[in-house]
């Protein structure tokens, strides 16, 4: 069976870091582009990152580029978010979500998501 | 301000049919593909439709997509209760690169 599953997520302080990770299982992970979507609290899903099967080729969204770093480990199946300087409105669900193909692209669609992990932004 | 337009919520009765639009651009919705996707509160988005109009295995044909230039719409046919949830599209902004993804704000249907 696929899965995904998120974890890392926690409370931290306005301008702190924090580093999500996304077990994949179930896949050839190196065989598929791996993306972050948020939910923050009220709001519909936002797009934030986008890694290619390889790791060569990465995305981010306008509100996090410069913050935060997409990566990810083959040999481990996991997928990674750096976040820093969080802000406020960084608070989310944040979800990893599998790509139909290795190269990032919106062919195929985004398969199969995690449960999501909750990132909190205090003042 | 989502860069896809969808209405914020729709309604009808179960057995009923309702349709789902999705509104961009030449850039976004016109030249890639869309998707749509089902979010029931506290579990994972699901993938409904990709690529316009193709069910993954295990999605009920009650379920449908379409495309025609910069808009693209969700059909239900035979509403249950279980169908209440947000519905997402979803696709690429090429202004920006094929990577770069694009949702509408979400679409709440209400099985009355």
């Amino acid at each position: 069976e696929v899965q995904l599953l998120e974890s890392g997520g926690d409370l931290v302080q306005r301008g702190g870091s924090l580093r999500l990770s996304c077990a994949a299982s179930g896949f050839t992970f190196r065989d598929h582009a791996m993306n972050w979507v948020r939910q923050a609290p009220g709001k519909g899903l936002e797009w934030v990152s986008v890694i290619s099967g390889s790791g060569g080729r990465t995305y981010y969204g306008d509100s996090v580029e410069g913050r935060f770093t997409i990566s990810r480990d083959n040999s481990k199946n996991t997928l990674h978010l750096q976040m820093n300087s969080l802000r406020a409105e960084d608070a989310a669900v944040y979800y990893c979500a599998k790509g139909e193909f290795a190269v990032p692209a919106a062919m195929g669609g985004l398969g199969v998501w995690g449960q999501g992990t909750t990132v909190t932004v205090s003042s | 301000q989502s860069v896809l337009t969808q209405p914020p919520s729709v309604s009808a009765a179960p057995g009923q049919t309702v349709t789902i639009s999705c509104s961009g651009t030449s850039s976004n919705i016109g030249n890639n593909y869309v998707s749509w996707y089902q979010h029931l509160p506290g579990a994972a988005p699901k993938l409904l439709i990709y690529d316009n109009d193709k069910r993954p295995s295990g999605i009920p044909d009650r379920f449908s997509g379409s495309k025609s230039g910069a808009s693209a719409t969700l059909g239900i046919t035979g509403l249950q209760t279980g169908d209440e949830a947000v519905y997402y599209c979803g696709t690429s902004e090429s202004s920006l690169s094929a990577g770069h993804w694009v949702f509408g704000g979400g679409t709440k249907l209400t099985v009355l």
